[in-house]
């Protein structure tokens, strides 16, 4: 099973709103992404966890907020947005060591107002 | 850091026909290549990945092949079927900077399969 979740699927909120992201992946992963993908462009790095560690922040504006509470859960917690951080949020994961292959969620289209 | 370029950015084939895509890297040190698939609405999937001891590598109608002097590799898809179309990237890991936890995408090619 090769599979990561994400929810939710759709989300649309004002730029004075709090919301989270949420990703989940039970291949027993140790590093887990999020990535951000605007229309016809290839996915942004934005994060990376590995071992429940954040082990890179792609200069990514403060009202992004990501937590890795366990090593199956990813969460993105979104904080007074701008309309241009609507985009498509993907997250990924891998093992960390020795094996570089990234698996990805479905995706969650974020739309801010 | 590592930088990847795609050709092309589209490409039409017939159905039955044969794709081509080309990626090229720089940082001489990489040694793993995936291929993503995306279809609309969806996030990337990985169809096939080949690592720097080899040369070439096939599933089916999907092949990788890895030039490490020229620095580039291709993806190549035989016998095209409608639902192949979708857009595709390659990438490449930015190894100098940050091991294998980042990959560096390349721009994507849109492929139209015509019927």
């Amino acid at each position: 099973d090769t599979e990561v979740t994400q929810t939710p699927k759709h989300l649309v909120m004002g730029m004075t709103n709090k919301k989270s992201l949420k990703c989940e992946q039970h291949m027993g992963h140790r590093a887990m992404y999020w990535y951000k993908q605007k229309a016809k462009k290839p996915p942004e790095l934005m994060f990376v966890y590995s071992y429940e560690k954040l082990s890179i922040n792609e200069s990514v504006p403060s009202r992004f907020s990501p937590e890795c509470p366990n090593s199956s859960l990813l969460n993105l917690h979104l904080h007074a947005l701008q309309p241009e951080d609507s985009a498509l949020y993907l997250c990924a994961s891998s093992r960390p060591m020795g094996s570089d292959t990234q698996y990805f969620g479905p995706g969650t289209r974020l739309t801010v107002l | 850091g590592e930088n990847v370029e795609q050709h092309p950015s589209t490409l039409s084939v017939q159905e039955g026909d044969s794709a081509v895509i080309k990626c090229t890297y720089s940082d001489s040190a990489s040694n793993y290549f995936p291929w993503y698939k995306q279809e609309l609405g969806k996030g990337p999937q990985l169809i096939i990945d080949i690592r720097s001891n080899v040369g070439e590598k096939k599933d089916q109608r999907i092949a990788v092949t890895l030039n490490k002097t020229a620095k580039h590799f291709s993806l190549h898809i035989t016998e095209t079927q409608p639902e192949d179309s979708a857009v595709y990237f390659c990438a490449a890991p930015d190894i100098s900077n940050f091991g294998n936890e980042k990959l560096t995408f390349g721009t994507g090619t849109r492929l139209t399969i015509i019927p």
